[in-house]
């Protein structure tokens, strides 16, 4: 079974600088999506990015980006110019490729504060 | 764009007694997921539904029940509430089991007084 592991609990950063969100996760699959969904206090699971597996080229949407390093097995989100908005519980996810185990898995969620 | 839509929002019920979430998936996706996301948790995966069978099935309680209808709305059933079922129910849905990523409705969040 996959895993996946986000390894703060908390981050906060200074509106308009950079943060980086690490993620980690465990599979024997070759091929994968991951995924960062944002959820602020309203609850509502948001994706803010996705990466297939066997893409090299690493996403980009707007501010936010990932640093995809599929040997390591790890899959890191940057939000650049931080906004008071982004502040909200970030979760990492994995889904599988193929038809068994389509379902998505997070990880425990990274809160981020933004400070103005 | 059309959303998940999931039903009601706010449920608040006794212990014991019976309580049915009702989702309805973004048009034309025939892939329906249910998670349950405690206070402070990560949502966990309970069941999935594809062209209205069981895809997959997660930690869910034996006391849950849920299916897919023929216009590919779902329905999860929950009977003799215990207090540890107050979370958040997400629905979520995708158009076939592996293309892309799930869309999430707002959420269901069921209290057990």
């Amino acid at each position: 079974a996959q895993t996946v592991t986000q390894s703060q609990p908390e981050m906060s950063v200074q509106e308009a600088e950079t943060v980086t969100l690490s993620c980690t996760y465990d599979t024997s699959e070759s091929d994968y999506y991951l995924f960062w969904y944002k959820q602020p206090p309203s609850r509502q699971m948001i994706l803010v990015i996705r990466q297939e597996a066997y893409k090299q080229q690493n996403a980009t949407e707007n501010r936010f980006s990932v640093n995809f390093q599929k040997a390591a097995k790890s899959f890191s989100l940057k939000i650049s110019d931080s906004q008071l908005g982004d502040a909200a519980m970030y979760f990492c996810a994995y889904r599988s490729f193929d038809n068994a185990g389509n379902m998505l898995t997070f990880g425990g969620g990274t809160r981020l504060m933004v400070k103005p | 764009a059309a959303g998940v839509i999931q039903s009601p929002r706010h449920l608040i019920k006794e212990k014991r007694e019976t309580a049915t979430l009702k989702c309805y998936p973004i048009p034309r996706h025939d892939t329906v997921y249910w998670y349950q996301q405690g206070p402070g948790q990560d949502p966990q995966f309970l069941i999935s539904f594809y062209e209205k069978m069981q895809s997959d099935k997660g930690s869910i309680p034996d006391r849950f029940s849920a299916q897919q209808f023929s216009d590919y709305h779902s329905e999860l059933n929950m009977s003799s509430l215990e207090l540890g079922d107050s979370a958040l129910y997400f629905c979520a849905s995708s158009l076939g089991l592996m293309l892309g990523e799930l869309f999430f409705g707002e959420g269901s969040r069921l209290t057990v007084l």
